[in-house]
């Protein structure tokens, strides 16, 4: 089992619509998540950490954490074209040294 | 603002030959990490290196090797490349006040 898991998609949304990814991991001691956006053959680009239990907004972009279900999510409103991209969830290891994980990543496409 | 660069950003070697990427990170971040990433996989840890120690390692291969520099900047040789290295490889940069890490464009290694 991978420690970081992700539905690898395409996930199709219409421009304009609310893009739903998700995200679960195995660490119950994990304390740091983040979402990466990774356009085919670029580097992957940082959208949004979080570290407490809830909601984090930034712009379009909500990202929300469930400890006790070990749960992340990353939600895009009003979708745009630009939007679709590969979308990495990545867990901080903290067990004495520092690694990101990352799950296999998620497929967006929004059509327009 | 400053990024991470990574040079050079395509290296075309052949089987069995050598090949060593640079990374330089953002300045005043003191740990860098190193990551694979085959044709739509997600980036696999490598190494990683905090004050210029090493940190972690990763599924890299006894043919690869790595070190950070006094000005913390990183090289990553790999020797005796087989068909398989062929990937993209990217370097990540964050600073331990912060856990927030950052990607360079990376370097596009193709061994023929």
């Amino acid at each position: 089992q991978k420690e970081v898991e992700q539905n690898s998609g395409p996930l199709s949304v219409p421009e304009g619509a609310i893009a739903s990814l998700n995200c679960t991991y195995s660490d119950r001691g994990s304390q740091s998540f983040f979402w990466y956006r990774q356009y085919s053959g670029k580097s992957p680009e940082l959208i949004m950490s979080i570290y407490s239990n809830g909601d984090k907004e930034d712009g379009r972009f909500t990202a929300q954490l469930n400890k006790a279900s070990q749960y992340v999510s990353l939600l895009i409103r009003d979708s745009q074209p630009s939007d679709s991209a590969t979308y990495l969830c990545a867990d901080l290891f903290t067990s004495g040294t520092y690694k990101y994980i990352f799950g296999t990543g998620t497929r967006l496409k929004v059509l327009a | 603002a400053a990024g991470v660069i990574q040079s050079p950003r395509h290296l075309i070697k052949e089987k069995r030959e050598t090949a060593t990427l640079k990374c330089y990170p953002i300045p005043r971040h003191d740990t860098v990490y190193w990551y694979q990433q085959g044709p739509g996989q997600d980036p696999q840890f490598l190494i990683s290196f905090y004050e210029k120690m090493q940190s972690d390692k990763g599924s890299i291969p006894d043919r690869f090797s790595a070190q950070q520099f006094s000005d913390y900047h990183s090289e990553l040789n790999m020797s005796s490349l087989e068909l398989g290295d062929s990937a993209l490889y990217f370097c990540a940069s964050s600073w331990t006040g912060n856990t927030e890490a950052f990607f360079g464009q990376g370097t596009r290694l193709t061994v023929v």
